[in-house]
């Protein structure tokens, strides 16, 4: 069975500190897709990353940066220098090699940044 | 470039009235269409999937029906709503089950 658990409910950081938002999943698919969405206040949906499961590869993406591993099955967000404009809700999801209704979503973890 | 649109943004409606939300996806054929929901504090709930027009696939039971009218079109009903039909309402397009799905602005339903 897929399931993917974002295991911090709501962090808060003061603007400029790192924060690392962790996202653990598990499937049996050997072929998976790993996203990152981000819902900030006004409601919207918006998508950050997907990453297959062949590469493990790190990314990064200005302050944003993910750090996927197969063998603690994990894909694990850090925001650097945190902003204001950073405040929201993450959801971390999980979507198998087949099928149109594929997308597992985490329960999401509220980041809120103080000035 | 594709664009969903999702209206309306707000609704108030009483409890026993009808329902229907509509979606629409711009710049693209054949997509992926999903309806999702969102308690107040929670995650998302798959509520609708369809693969292509009159193809409906449903997740959870409940007295909500969506339908596929047209390629790009896709619609969230009910006819009689309920208190715990209150939520806020996603709808999301993708080019295929593994691909990203880009959402709407949402539209948020408050029951009375």
């Amino acid at each position: 069975a897929q399931k993917v658990t974002q295991a911090q409910t709501e962090i808060s950081v003061v603007e400029k500190e790192d924060v690392t938002l962790d996202c653990v999943y598990e499937t049996r698919d050997t072929t998976y897709y790993l996203f990152w969405y981000k819902q900030p206040p006004s409601g919207e949906l918006v998508f950050l990353i997907r990453r297959n499961s062949f590469d493990e590869q790190n990314e990064i993406s200005g302050r944003y940066s993910w750090n996927f591993q197969k063998s603690t099955s994990s894909f694990n967000f850090t925001i650097t220098a945190s902003q204001v404009v950073d405040s929201a809700v993450y959801f971390c999801a999980l979507s198998g090699k087949t099928g149109a209704n594929n997308l597992f979503f985490g329960t999401g973890t509220r980041l809120t940044v103080i000035p | 470039s594709q664009t969903i649109h999702q209206w309306p943004a707000t609704l108030v409606q009483p409890v026993g009235s009808p329902l229907s939300l509509e979606c629409t996806v711009e710049g693209t054929s054949n997509p992926n269409l999903y309806w999702y929901r969102q308690a107040a504090g929670r995650g998302l709930q798959l509520l609708f999937y369809s693969v292509g027009i009159g193809q409906i696939s449903s997740e959870v039971p409940q007295n909500l029906s969506a339908s596929r009218p047209q390629d790009r079109q896709f619609i969230l009903s009910s006819k009689k709503l309920l208190l715990s039909d209150s939520g806020f309402y996603l709808c999301a397009w993708s080019s295929t089950g593994t691909s990203p799905q880009h959402f709407g602005d949402g539209t948020r339903l408050s029951i009375l």
